[in-house]
């Protein structure tokens, strides 16, 4: 099983219309964790940290779900431009800069 | 502020060849990483550094070198080049070990050949 997982999609929805996706991780013990998103040929850039209590930043809305061991995604009113790649990303500890990882990413596109 | 670069952006070689990619960050950061990226695989950290003169292993390691000899830039050596080599390769620093609330920042990425 691979320690951190993602449906590469691609999920193909309508403008406006609210999307979700999930990433699963298997160290139970992980520590922190982020959503980056990744254009189509360009560099990953964060989009946001995902803390335990769940967060939101305008149409965006992470959360963290241990007991069943993933994270996720919510979308709404989604935008032509927020078509992208979006990047799961959990650190199983503070301690190392090692373990970091990255998810194969979760292709979004998004149809007028 | 450039923030992260990276050189070149494009570069093809053939097996057996050497070359060196260059990272530079202007935003006085102690971590630096070297991450490749394939299809369907996400990233990979190849190698990492935590401040200057200071380098480690990550998770991919094998063909590569790295140097770390002035806090703002961090080099990454290819030896003798494989196909396997073949990827997108991306540079990142962040101000304190990444995770928690030290974001990582991206390079824009260097496109690898190797033929």
């Amino acid at each position: 099983r691979k320690e951190v997982e993602q449906d590469p999609g691609p999920f193909n929805v309508p403008e406006g219309a609210t999307v979700a996706f999930n990433c699963t991780y298997s160290n139970s013990a992980s520590q922190s964790f982020f959503w980056y998103r990744q254009d189509c040929r360009k560099e990953p850039k964060l989009l946001m940290s995902v803390y335990s209590s769940g967060n939101e930043d305008g149409r965006f809305t992470a959360q963290l779900n241990r007991a069943s061991q993933y994270i996720s995604l919510l979308i709404r009113d989604s935008k032509l431009s927020d078509s992208a790649t979006y990047l799961c990303v959990v650190n199983p500890r503070y301690s190392s800069a090692s373990k970091i990882i990255f998810g194969s990413g979760t292709r979004l596109s998004i149809r007028p | 502020n450039a923030g992260v670069t990276q050189t070149p952006k494009f570069r093809v070689l053939k097996t057996g060849q050497s070359m060196t990619l260059l990272c530079a960050q202007d935003m006085n950061h102690e971590y630096m990483y070297w991450y490749r990226q394939d299809p369907g695989m996400g990233l990979r950290l190849i190698h990492y550094s935590v401040g200057e003169g200071t380098t480690a292993k990550g998770e991919v390691p094998d063909g590569y070198n790295v140097s770390r000899l002035k806090k703002q830039n961090f080099l990454l050596g290819l030896e003798s080049a494989a196909p396997s080599q073949t990827s997108v390769y991306f540079c990142a620093s962040s101000l304190g070990l990444a995770g928690g609330r030290n974001t990582q920042y991206f390079g824009p990425g260097t496109r690898l050949t190797v033929l």
